[in-house]
């Protein structure tokens, strides 16, 4: 049973637009929840982060969302970069009920922003 | 400051070996969490050490073991090795592990034959 979900493999966009990433998750017992980015033979990257005690959180060009009873957040960057290409993975853990070690990751989406 | 090591990057061994995989968390930081990444299942936990107790683990089976150090420096064994074991095993450090970031490492690409 997926427990966090990304159900687009792959996005595309234009350069300068605006790329949403989409995550939907079931457990309601995660209350911390994270972006990682991905480039090929690397290890992911931390990217933005939010509690379940926000619905939002902004950093630089990166945006997340949080709709706790959706139970779905989404990443948004503006404007898309060509450098922003990569895979984005959406994670979750129940931080405040344990430890953040054990996080759940969705299977990723990968991004192609084109110039 | 230096990032997650992690030796060696690539392995290939053959069904029935055993295989050590080593992690240099970040200076400083505690805790070392252990994932394995497959095109089929996506990221998955192993396992999560802190202060050389393992904390957290995730749905795997006795095959997979690990051990940290007073250093905490972390080592994962696979033993009885199986082609599905064929991953990208990536080993991620961070201060407390409670709510702080976790810092991926490079990841060492184990292929089993």
């Amino acid at each position: 049973d997926q427990q966090v979900k990304q159900n687009s493999p792959s996005l595309s966009v234009q350069e300068g637009r605006i790329s949403i990433l989409n995550c939907d998750y079931t457990n309601s017992m995660f209350d911390y929840f994270l972006w990682y980015k991905k480039y090929p033979a690397e290890g992911p990257t931390f990217l933005i982060s939010i509690s379940s005690i926000k619905d939002k959180n902004e950093d630089g060009r990166f945006t997340v969302f949080l709709n706790k009873s959706a139970k779905h957040l989404s990443l948004h960057i503006v404007p898309s970069q060509p450098g922003d290409s990569a895979v984005y993975f959406c994670a979750a853990s129940a931080a405040y009920g344990g430890s953040q070690g054990n996080l759940i990751f969705g299977k990723g989406t990968k991004l192609s922003v084109k110039p | 400051k230096a990032g997650v090591t992690q030796t060696p990057r690539y392995l290939i061994k053959t069904r029935g070996q055993q295989v050590t995989l080593s992690c240099s968390p970040i200076s400083g930081h505690r805790s070392v969490s252990w994932y394995q990444q497959t095109p089929g299942q996506g990221l998955q936990f192993l396992f999560e050490y802190f202060s050389e107790t393992q904390r957290n683990k995730g749905n795997f089976p006795g095959r997979f073991s690990g051990r940290q150090f007073s250093n905490s420096r972390s080592e994962m064994n696979v033993s009885t090795l199986e082609l599905g074991d064929s991953a990208l095993y990536l080993c991620a450090s961070s201060l407390d592990a409670f709510t702080d970031t976790q810092y991926f490492g490079p990841g060492t690409r184990l292929t089993v034959l």
